[in-house]
């Protein structure tokens, strides 16, 4: 079947930091995938996708790797900000398993003092 | 700017009230969602549908119904709310190629039943 797993949370940091949030999938088919975030009180926006191998999806200085051969789509960022301190869902879509839902991993609270 | 609108961002009811959840996309999309939202579970999904006046349970879809009486909009319904039904509830849509596209969140309702 269909699923993500992310790493543990929370995550702390120090502003500037590097930031690695792991995600590894499973998947009957070939799936595309998201990285997701929830600020404080909101609902989930979306932050990144790849739709196949080896694409690389990148937003606001984050970015993720599609890597079939590890099923896994880390999210990276080189220096975080305070303002990125928020939940972060990573996602897999399978079209080709004939299901039309996103599958979410359990996400990942990071906080990033300054 | 392309939304989905959920009606309250908070409620408060009481046990056996009966409690209708609204949300609105303008997005002309086809499928719509329901999930809730607890801390260390992730998002579970209540309801989905795929097109107006059809539905499908998802992963937790007891104590709830939903109505799709146009395509703009998804209703949640507690029958008879009880205390275990405080959450964050998320509404969302997608156009049918959620693989290419993900899907698009409202800001949630976070209930509370005392």
């Amino acid at each position: 079947g269909n699923s993500v797993t992310q790493m543990e949370g929370p995550v702390t940091l120090s502003e500037e930091a590097f930031l690695t949030i792991n995600c590894t999938y499973t998947a009957t088919g070939y799936p595309s995938l998201f990285w997701y975030v929830q600020y404080p009180g909101e609902g989930l926006q979306l932050l990144l996708k790849a739709t196949k191998a080896d694409d690389k999806g990148s937003n606001k200085g984050f970015e993720a790797t599609y890597r079939k051969e590890t099923t896994s789509f880390h999210l990276e960022k080189g220096s975080v900000q305070v303002s990125d301190s928020a939940v972060y869902f990573c996602a897999l879509s399978d079209k080709s398993a004939g299901a039309n839902n996103l599958f979410f991993g359990t996400g990942t609270r990071l906080t990033v003092i300054p | 700017d392309v939304k989905v609108t959920q009606s309250s961002r908070y409620l408060v009811k009481r046990t056996g009230e009966k409690v209708f959840l609204e949300c609105v996309q303008d997005m002309d999309h086809e499928n719509m969602f329901w999930y809730r939202q607890d801390p260390g579970l992730g998002l579970r999904l209540i309801y989905f549908s795929y097109d107006v006046k059809m539905k499908e349970k998802g992963d937790i879809p007891e104590g709830y119904s939903v109505s799709r009486e146009k395509k703009e909009r998804f209703s949640l319904i507690l029958e008879s709310a009880s205390t275990n039904q405080t959450s964050m509830y998320l509404c969302a849509s997608s156009s049918v190629e959620p693989a290419n596209y993900g899907y698009t969140f409202g800001s949630g309702t976070r209930l509370t039943v005392v």
